[in-house]
């Protein structure tokens, strides 16, 4: 099946810093990517949808100059946190569909646990 | 934003007993999706129902889907311990793109 890598599995940094999350389809072409943040024991909350060559559409309530995202080629989305604080602190997963299937199966990462101090 | 709700937020049976989990969404929908998650992983895809679908199977997994109701549930029958883990619905609708909302999630715990 697809697999979806995303780098690193948990990162810790200082507070002001930027964080970069990487999420590659290692076996197929991703024309969009999706990028979910989830609570602990809450459900996964969808933060925005990254196009190739594109800007990335962000949802609702959602900072695009805080949650920076960048997807540069077909097999790889970038989510860069700027600036994060203690409450950006989160598990952040990305999710992928094969080019061309507009409507189903999600390939997920296995996630980024992010801590900020 | 979450789609919609899921029953039970939590489950505890024992080995062997099946396992219902329900879901209910807002709006309509082009399919929805069930998925697993393991403590701290990714989730992984388990079936998908298109809205013109009524009932689903896959193995152990019995998928049904009312658009009247807006609902869908999930049966996973002759449960196992490996099949702890918290179970989430999708709904997929197009808005300006075809988003894959997720509802709650039901935590399922299979004793040994």
């Amino acid at each position: 099946g697809a697999v979806v890598s995303q780098h690193p599995s948990w990162v810790i940094c200082k507070s002001g810093t930027s964080v970069k999350i990487e999420c590659r389809s290692l076996d197929f072409q991703a024309t969009t990517m999706f990028w979910y943040r989830q609570f602990p024991k809450q459900s996964l909350m969808l933060m925005a949808t990254s196009n190739e060559g594109s800007k990335a559409t962000y949802e609702q309530g959602v900072e695009k100059d805080k949650f920076l995202i960048n997807h540069a080629s077909l097999t790889l989305s970038t989510l860069t946190v700027t600036s994060a604080h203690p409450e950006d602190s989160s598990f952040y997963i990305c999710s992928a569909r094969e080019r061309g299937d507009i409507a189903g199966e999600l390939f997920f990462g296995e996630g980024s646990r992010l801590t900020v101090l | 934003s979450q789609q919609g709700e899921e029953d039970p937020q939590a489950l505890s049976i024992q080995e062997g007993e099946n396992a219902t989990m329900n879901c209910s969404y807002k709006t309509s929908i082009n399919n929805l999706q069930w998925y697993r998650q393991n403590s701290g992983r990714g989730l992984v895809h388990l079936i998908l129902i298109r809205s013109n679908e009524r009932e689903k199977h896959s193995g152990r997994l019995r998928v049904t889907l009312d658009t009247s109701k807006k609902s869908s549930s999930l049966l996973i029958t002759a449960s196992r311990a490996a099949d702890t883990a918290s179970y989430f619905c999708a709904t997929v609708a197009y808005t300006g793109g075809f988003k894959t909302i997720f509802g709650a999630g039901t935590r399922l715990f299979v004793k040994a």
